[in-house]
């Protein structure tokens, strides 16, 4: 079990530019999550992937966000254009198992975005 | 309306001593799960303990304990003898049967409390 792993750790960007954030879970866990993380605020769910497919989408993920999950292995989270505001911490988490309201959430260290 | 609320943006402790953390939920939902989360200042959140809506007992996990009214639909973290290392954000966290649109479990968490613990 290497844990839940995402790349990169830092991202310095300037307005208007894309960046991509990759995040690669526990092997054997099907389940995957972004989450958005601001100063002195708990994690906001973004979106979720079960294997392959998409299954949830949250209202803050605008339609500069883009996330995929080709093959139900790693994750990719793709913003456009990027503004101020989206500058944040990007937590990724994965689970497995029966899915339930006991399935407990391993998170990456989070890539850490700035936009100047 | 907050799903989780956590009024303590910060607490502090002597080390040694216990504390507890409050977190209140709301939830129309019999099943569901509440969890704590540490995070530390390196950034990744650790699983720390688990109550089920069901669970006629509260939970423990080492020097983590839950206390669990479910009347008051309150869910506090309460940690005994307190360490140094605990220094951390502690998020609570609910998992509900019914998601944005059904069907799916996605954790919610609260805004976090910064607890500081002093040698």
């Amino acid at each position: 079990d290497t844990g839940v792993s995402q790349n990169p750790r830092h991202k310095i960007t300037k307005r208007g530019q894309n960046v991509t954030f990759r995040c690669d879970p526990i092997s054997e866990h099907n389940r995957l999550y972004w989450y958005r993380q601001t100063l002195g605020q708990g994690p906001e769910f973004l979106t979720y992937f079960q294997n392959e497919a998409q299954l949830e989408k949250s209202r803050l993920l605008s339609d500069r966000f883009s996330a995929e999950r080709p093959k139900g292995s790693f994750s990719t989270l793709e913003i456009q254009r990027t503004e101020q505001g989206d500058s944040a911490m990007y937590l990724c988490a994965s689970s497995g198992g029966l899915s339930g309201t006991n399935e407990k959430l391993f998170f990456g260290s989070g890539t850490q975005l700035s936009v100047l | 309306a907050q799903k989780i609320t956590q009024t303590q943006p910060g607490m502090f402790v002597q080390e040694k001593e216990a504390v507890t953390l409050d977190c209140t939920y709301d939830t129309s939902d019999q099943s569901y799960g509440l969890f704590w989360y540490k995070q530390p200042s390196s950034g990744e959140m650790i699983f720390l303990i688990y109550q089920g809506s069901y669970d006629e007992q509260n939970a423990t996990e080492g020097r983590y304990s839950l206390n669990f009214q479910k009347a008051r639909k309150s869910a506090n973290l309460v940690i005994s003898a307190s360490q140094l290392g605990d220094s951390a954000m502690y998020f609570c966290a609910m998992r509900e049967l019914l998601s944005i649109s059904g069907g799916s479990y996605i954790p919610t968490f609260g805004r976090g409390t910064s607890l500081i613990v002093h040698p």
